[in-house]
């Protein structure tokens, strides 16, 4: 199948800091492309879905300005989270959707805010 | 997209076939089947989907009712490895970048056993 690769896969900040995770196809281009998010013992919630070269669509409860979503071109997507709080710690997963219909998903990234 | 329900968690022992059922009884004639797996701490790998007819692969047969109100994802020889969370998601295909959404519930956690 394809290959979704996501960038840190593990990161640590502290409380007040943003940070950027970055998500890439890396063997198709993707026009669409999303990003959930994973608290223990619970399953993925979708937060947004990107297609490129245009504005994120939220999802409902899920902060645009604290959740910033940039695609910019058919193999990048980046989630940057704002002034993070202990509250954003979670397991980020994005996920890029082929022109073929199927949607493949990165590894994952641990967030941890101090 | 139509819900789903999966059994919370199911065994199966080594070398057995697992079958694992989910309901969708909301579904409506666009939509597929998808089935998603996610070992801990990784992101969700696909497994299979279908629409109506069964379908197989490397992986796993998808058994669908002819009413298509469930279905049934068979691991026709379970190992340690298949050991994780199991996801049936119906999501309607209508084609272009407006497709549906891919939205987790809960799941079913199916352990493999030596």
């Amino acid at each position: 199948g394809a290959v979704v690769s996501q960038h840190p896969s593990r990161v640590i900040c502290k409380s007040g800091t943003s940070v950027k995770i970055e998500c890439r196809s890396l063997d198709f281009q993707a026009t669409t492309m999303f990003w959930y998010r994973q608290f223990p013992k619970q399953s993925l919630m979708l937060m947004a879905t990107s297609n490129e070269g245009s504005k994120a669509t939220y999802e409902q409860g899920v902060e645009k300005d604290k959740f910033l979503i940039n695609h910019a071109s058919l193999t990048l997507s980046t989630l940057t989270v704002t002034s993070a709080h202990p509250e954003d710690s979670s397991f980020y997963i994005c996920s890029a959707r082929t022109s073929g219909r199927h949607q493949f998903f990165g590894p994952g990234t641990r967030l941890t805010v101090l | 997209d139509a819900k789903t329900t999966q059994p919370p968690s199911m065994d199966c022992a080594e070398g057995r076939a697992a079958n694992l059922p989910c309901n969708h009884s909301t579904i409506s004639g666009n939509e597929y089947v998808y089935w998603y797996r996610q070992i801990h701490s990784q992101g969700p790998q696909y497994i299979i989907h279908g629409l109506k007819n069964n379908e197989t692969n490397e992986m796993a047969s998808l058994i669908i009712t002819e009413d298509r109100k469930s279905s049934t994802l068979i691991l026709p020889h379970a190992t340690l490895r298949d050991t994780a969370v199991y996801y049936c998601i119906v999501r309607g295909d209508a084609g272009g970048t407006s497709y549906g959404k891919l939205t987790f519930g809960q799941g079913t956690i199916l352990t493999v056993h030596p």
